[in-house]
């Protein structure tokens, strides 16, 4: 079955610090790999998405993320993080066969605290 | 374009009371889901629909009820309300599959039962 690990629950870096936040997917086939992120008080939107190709894809916002199938990750990371970026990120793997075709399966999500 | 708009943004219901979350899209998109999020739990998805007259079950759809009579709307239906249903509820849609394809959320539905 997929599923999305995210290991840390809450992360604070300060502001022109690097991040690295954690994916760890698992899915018997190539997977649709997704970072969504969610401001407070709104709805999740797309930081960059992953289907085939160059495994190190660009989002929106500076992000970029980096798929690797031998560790089944696909960690989010930001070469100098601003204080707008403080929100919660989500991992999510996407199915594109069988019983569960077309779903989205989440993550439980990491907050990112940004120190000034 | 407004993109999803959800209505209303908060509401507190007794427990067995009914209610209809509302979820409109203009970008006419043929898929819709509704997730409910709970706290360190990330995003679980209760129904979606691949288009008008069509909808199935996510993962937790009991206590739930969902109808597509046309492509923008997809309202959410909640029967008799019960504790374990406080959440906030987003609705998304997205062009093609969403496990393939960006999905766009609404702002979503803060709701307590009490």
């Amino acid at each position: 079955a997929q599923s999305v690990t995210q290991p840390d629950i809450h992360i604070t870096v300060s502001e022109g610090a690097s991040l690295e936040l954690r994916c760890n997917y698992s899915y018997g086939a190539t997977p649709y790999l997704f970072w969504y992120v969610q401001s407070p008080g709104q709805g999740l939107q797309l930081l960059l998405k992953y289907f085939s190709g160059d495994t190190l894809v660009q989002g929106i916002k500076g992000f970029e993320a980096e798929f690797k199938r031998s560790q089944s990750s696909f960690n989010l990371r930001k070469p100098s993080v601003h204080w707008s970026d403080a929100a919660e990120y989500f991992c999510a793997v996407g199915v594109d066969r069988g019983s569960t075709l077309g779903r989205l399966y989440f993550g439980r999500g990491t907050q990112l605290t940004v120190w000034p | 374009n407004a993109g999803v708009t959800q209505t209303p943004k908060f509401r507190i219901l007794k427990i067995g009371q009914s209610m209809t979350l509302q979820c409109t899209q203009d970008m006419n998109h043929n898929y819709m889901y509704w997730y409910r999020q709970d706290p360190g739990m990330g995003l679980k998805l209760i129904y979606y629909s691949v288009g008008a007259g069509i909808t199935d079950k996510g993962e937790v759809p009991n206590g739930y009820n969902v109808s597509r009579s046309t492509t923008e709307d997809f309202p959410l239906r909640l029967e008799l309300a019960a504790p374990s249903q406080t959440s906030v509820y987003f609705c998304a849609s997205s062009y093609g599959l969403a496990g393939v394809n960006e999905q766009f959320f609404g702002p979503g539905t803060r709701l307590t039962v009490l």
